[in-house]
């Protein structure tokens, strides 16, 4: 069965500076992976995902992800945060890459401070 | 992205009541939706999966008799939960998506109390 961790419940960070929130996946099978973001109330949006291909994925928006198989981890990283960051951070993998059944991590917040 | 948008964000219900969520995809057609349900610090669980015209395909240990899900059009899909009890007090959200390997959107979500 797959799995996601996500060790951090909350990071919080000064604005401009870098983070990392990890993400590490367990699964016998070929795997996709997700990072979706949640705005206070609104729903997930997807943020990046890794299906084949270069293990760098980025998004718009300045993060990127790098899809590690041997350490199983999918760590999503930004060198210069900003206050508008703050949100709720979920990692999700998949075995189908079709969006199906996707197993959720429990989520990071992160919060961003002046 | 597409949106998808969930009715009621907030609802409370007494124990023993019905409660209906709207899943709606508002700018295209959703072949497939999803259902979730997220407790607190907790991630979301998928709770079944229903294809427009066919009866949800629920996980393993969700009781379809009290999540009764209904996904009647391709732009709505319902999930009611039966006979509410407090321990169903829970965040549901749902997804929806146009076709087997496109992008999955999700709604914003609704807050269900049960008292």
């Amino acid at each position: 069965a797959q799995s996601v961790t996500q060790l951090d419940s909350q990071v919080p960070v000064f604005e401009e500076a870098p983070v990392e929130l990890r993400c590490n996946y367990s699964s016998s099978v070929s795997v996709y992976l997700f990072w979706y973001v949640q705005y206070p109330n609104q729903g997930l949006q997807l943020l990046l995902k890794y299906l084949s291909g270069s293990t760098l994925v980025e998004s718009i928006n300045g993060f990127e992800a790098e899809f590690n198989k041997s350490q199983t981890s999918f760590h999503l990283r930004k060198p210069s945060v900003h206050i508008s960051d703050t949100a709720e951070y979920f990692c999700a993998v998949s075995d189908d890459g079709g969006f199906q059944k996707l197993v959720f991590g429990t989520g990071t917040r992160l919060l961003v401070s002046p | 992205g597409a949106v998808v948008s969930q009715h009621p964000s907030r609802v409370i219900c007494k124990s023993g009541t019905s409660v209906k969520i709207e899943c709606r995809s508002l700018d295209f057609q959703a072949t497939t939706m999803f259902w979730y349900r997220q407790f607190p610090k907790q991630s979301l669980m998928l709770m079944a999966t229903s294809n427009e015209g066919s009866k949800a395909t629920y996980e393993q240990g969700v009781e379809k008799d009290k999540f009764l899900i209904n996904h009647a059009s391709l732009t709505l899909s319902t999930l009611t939960v039966t006979s509410a009890h407090p321990e169903d007090s829970s965040f549901y959200i749902c997804s929806a998506r146009a076709g087997t390997f496109t992008e999955a959107f999700f709604g914003q979500g609704t807050r269900l109390t049960v008292v």
